[in-house]
């Protein structure tokens, strides 16, 4: 597609679940980025992929979180046994690689943890 | 200190008027410079970015960089009320690939 696409828009899970967020970046993009946005917050990153690798996961808060990207393109960020705090909207965001190039950002999925 | 500050509003201007939307950071490692506009309930939407001094133009929004004072600017022209969103300053480190985010300043045009 011509964007980032992220799947489901919307999450309701029980705290204690197991959720997987899905993001498809734009075509060709290399670079892959996982953010969480809080209610009247910037968004806050959480991991970056270089291809199929996560080159910096510095931001994932705890052993809970845990990110994909096996092939390179298609990401998947997996949250256990969530809890309300884990309430948020999830971005994906995708670039080509190089130190000035835009991140575009998906729409978004919206988790809330009840 | 957070590495990225915004005042976060919101900035009232009326319709036609200039909006002047600032940020400050702190890692004087800083290389690139982006403005991101958001709208309630949307994703961010870039609007500009810059990685050298001085003012970066592009029709109504222009971009100030200042890295001696480490601080950037974006300034809207001609402000309409459609640009009534949260601007989010996001700044990169050299060497680094991630953004880091302020918390946005939220921007009122009124007609």
């Amino acid at each position: 597609g011509a964007g980032v696409s992220q799947t489901p828009s919307n999450k309701v899970t029980e705290k204690g679940k197991y959720v997987e967020l899905r993001c498809d970046p734009i075509s060709g993009h290399t670079a892959l980025y996982w953010y969480r946005q809080s209610l009247g917050q910037g968004p806050e990153f959480l991991i970056y992929f270089q291809g199929t690798g996560a080159a910096d996961d510095s931001g994932l808060p705890n052993d809970r979180f845990f990110a994909v990207r096996p092939e390179g393109s298609v990401s998947t960020l997996k949250i256990q046994r969530t809890e309300r705090g884990d309430s948020a909207v999830y971005l994906c965001a995708s670039s080509r690689s190089g130190a000035n190039t835009e991140a575009f950002f998906g729409q978004g999925t919206r988790l809330t943890v009840v | 200190q957070k590495e990225v500050e915004q005042n976060s509003g919101p900035l009232s201007v009326p319709e036609g008027a200039i909006a002047s939307l600032n940020c400050t950071y702190s890692d004087r490692g800083s290389q690139s410079f982006f403005w991101y506009r958001q709208y309630s309930g949307k994703s961010p939407e870039l609007i500009m970015f810059i990685y050298s001094n001085g003012d970066k133009e592009d029709g109504r929004f222009t971009a100030q960089l200042n890295k001696a004072s480490q601080y950037v600017s974006l300034l809207i022209r001609d402000s309409q009320p459609s640009d009534s969103a949260t601007y989010l300053c996001a700044v990169r480190r050299s060497g680094y690939s991630t953004l880091t985010f302020g918390k946005g300043t939220m921007l009122l045009v009124s007609p």
